[in-house]
């Protein structure tokens, strides 16, 4: 079975600074992929950062960016410059391909609070 | 583009009665998924559909929850009866690609509350 582990239910990081959230998985597969999502206070879902299993290069979208470690089964996403919007809940998340049929496997989630 | 659209935001009912959630996805977007999150939980996947038929729904408690997707866009997530366990957000999540690794995009969700 797939698992997601995030091991810092919350953090606390203030304007400007840098912040690094936590992830684990657990799987047999080799071809997967990885996501970030941030889930605002409204709680819409939004997708963060993706990476792909296959590719060595770290993903980065801006002041996101990813630590991928296959070996070590370890995805952790920094945020440069934190700003008071990316106050929310992320939540890391896996998929891996069945056919058709796909799931997503999402970690218990971190609460980050950007601080003045 | 438009997101993915649900519909109510909010909902309280009390345990027994019956309950019914709607989601229009993406344009286009043939697959859609159902999830259930719990407080304080991440969201548990309840069913996907491609395009009209269901490929997997092995976590829908299927004894009160149904699910259906009749033209292939929009689709409905019922509860019958409902029990205090039932309180959660319900998220639609849609994605483009058939196979299984297109990236899904999240509705605002349906909050529940059972009392």
């Amino acid at each position: 079975a797939q698992t997601v582990t995030q091991s810092q239910p919350e953090m606390s990081v203030q304007e400007a600074e840098t912040v690094t959230l936590s992830c684990t998985y657990d799987t047999s597969e080799n071809n997967y992929y990885l996501f970030w999502y941030k889930q605002p206070p409204s709680r819409q879902m939004i997708l963060v950062i993706r990476q792909e299993a296959y590719k060595q290069q770290n993903a980065t979208e801006n002041r996101f960016s990813v630590n991928f470690q296959k070996a070590a089964k370890s995805f952790s996403l920094k945020i440069s410059d934190s700003q008071l919007g990316d106050t929310a809940m992320y939540f890391c998340a896996f998929i891996f391909p069945t056919g058709t049929a796909s799931k997503l496997t999402f970690g218990t989630g971190t609460r980050l609070q950007v601080t003045l | 583009e438009a997101g993915v659209a649900q519909s109510p935001r909010y909902k309280i009912i009390e345990k027994r009665q019956s309950v019914a959630f709607w989601c229009n996805p993406i344009s286009g977007h043939a697959t859609l998924y159902w999830y259930q999150q719990i407080l304080g939980q991440g969201p548990k996947l309840l069913i996907q559909f491609q395009n009209n038929g269901v490929v997997d729904d092995s976590q829908l408690p299927k004894d009160r929850f149904s699910a259906e997707r009749l033209k292939g866009v929009d689709s409905t997530l019922k509860i019958q009866p409902a029990k205090l366990e039932d309180s959660a957000v319900y998220l639609c999540a849609s994605s483009l690609a058939l196979g299984s690794l297109g990236t899904q995009y999240f509705g605002p969700g349906t909050r529940l509350l059972v009392l």
